[in-house]
C-alpha cells in the first residue's frame, strides 16, 4: 500500500497522559499537513511541513501539542497532558506541491477519559 | 460564522437523481477543494479548484470566484456515492465546510 498511513488507528488514554501519533506520508510528498475532525465537523487545520520545515501552525495548535517531521519523511503529532476536549479524529494528507490534491490517510481516533 | 458554508447538510436522493452541493465561502482564496468522506473516516480528494469547472466520471465541480461559490454535481447518483462531502478552502489557512452527508437511496 503506497497511501498515507497513520498509527495507531485508535487511541484511548486517560486525561492528563501524554499521547504520539505518527503519520508516513507517500514517500515523494514533501508537504504533509495535520487536521483535526471532531464529530459531526469537518477537519480543521492545525499545521503543515514542507520536508522537515514547519511552515504554517493554527491557532488551534496550542501550546501542549507539538509536531515534528525530523527527516523529512514521516512526522509525529505529540499532546502533552490531554484533555478531554482533545477527543477527535487526527488526520494526516500529504500532498507533492503547494495548493495540489491533498491524499488523506485514516487517521486517528483519539478518546481521552 | 464560518468562513466556509455548504448547503444543504442533509440529502437524500433516489437512484439516478442529479445531486448538487453547494458551497460558499468568505475569504480570498487560492485553492478550493472538494473532498468525499466514507465512514470510519478515509477522506479522498475529488477535485482542486481555482476556475472554472472540472470533470471526473460522474462527478462536476464549478466555481465562480466573483460569487465566492462553488457547486458540486453527481449526474446518475448511485447508492456507492453514498458519503459526506466536504468542501475546504485554501486561504492563509485551510478551513472547511462542516460537510454534506448524501444518502443515494436504491
Amino acid at each position: 500500500d503506497t497511501g498515507v498511513s497513520q498509527n495507531p488507528r485508535h487511541k484511548i488514554t486517560k486525561r492528563g497522559q501524554n499521547v504520539t501519533f505518527r503519520c508516513d506520508p507517500i514517500s515523494e510528498h514533501n508537504r504533509l499537513y495535520w487536521y483535526r475532525q471532531t464529530l459531526g465537523q469537518g477537519p480543521e487545520f492545525l499545521t503543515y511541513f514542507q520536508n522537515e520545515a514547519q511552515l504554517e501552525k493554527s491557532r488551534l495548535l496550542s501550546d501542549r501539542f507539538s509536531a515534528e517531521r525530523p527527516k523529512g519523511s514521516f512526522s509525529t503529532l505529540e499532546i502533552q497532558r490531554t484533555e478531554q476536549g482533545d477527543s477527535a479524529m487526527y488526520l494526516c494528507a500529504s500532498s507533492q506541491l503547494q495548493g495540489a490534491w491533498q491524499y488523506f490517510g485514516p487517521g486517528t481516533r483519539l478518546t481521552v477519559t | 460564522k464560518n468562513e466556509v458554508e455548504q448547503s444543504p447538510q442533509n440529502l437524500t436522493a433516489q437512484e439516478g437523481e442529479f445531486i448538487t452541493i453547494n458551497c460558499s465561502y468568505s475569504v480570498g482564496i487560492s485553492a478550493l477543494h472538494w473532498l468525499q468522506q466514507h465512514p470510519g473516516g478515509g477522506i479522498v480528494s475529488l477535485f482542486m479548484l481555482s476556475s472554472g469547472k472540472k470533470k471526473h466520471g460522474r462527478l462536476i465541480a464549478t466555481i465562480n470566484i466573483q460569487e465566492k461559490h462553488s457547486s458540486l454535481h453527481i449526474t446518475a447518483s448511485h447508492p456507492r456515492d453514498s458519503a459526506v462531502y466536504i468542501c475546504a478552502v485554501k486561504s492563509g489557512w485551510f478551513y472547511f465546510g462542516t460537510g454534506t452527508s448524501l444518502t443515494v437511496i436504491p
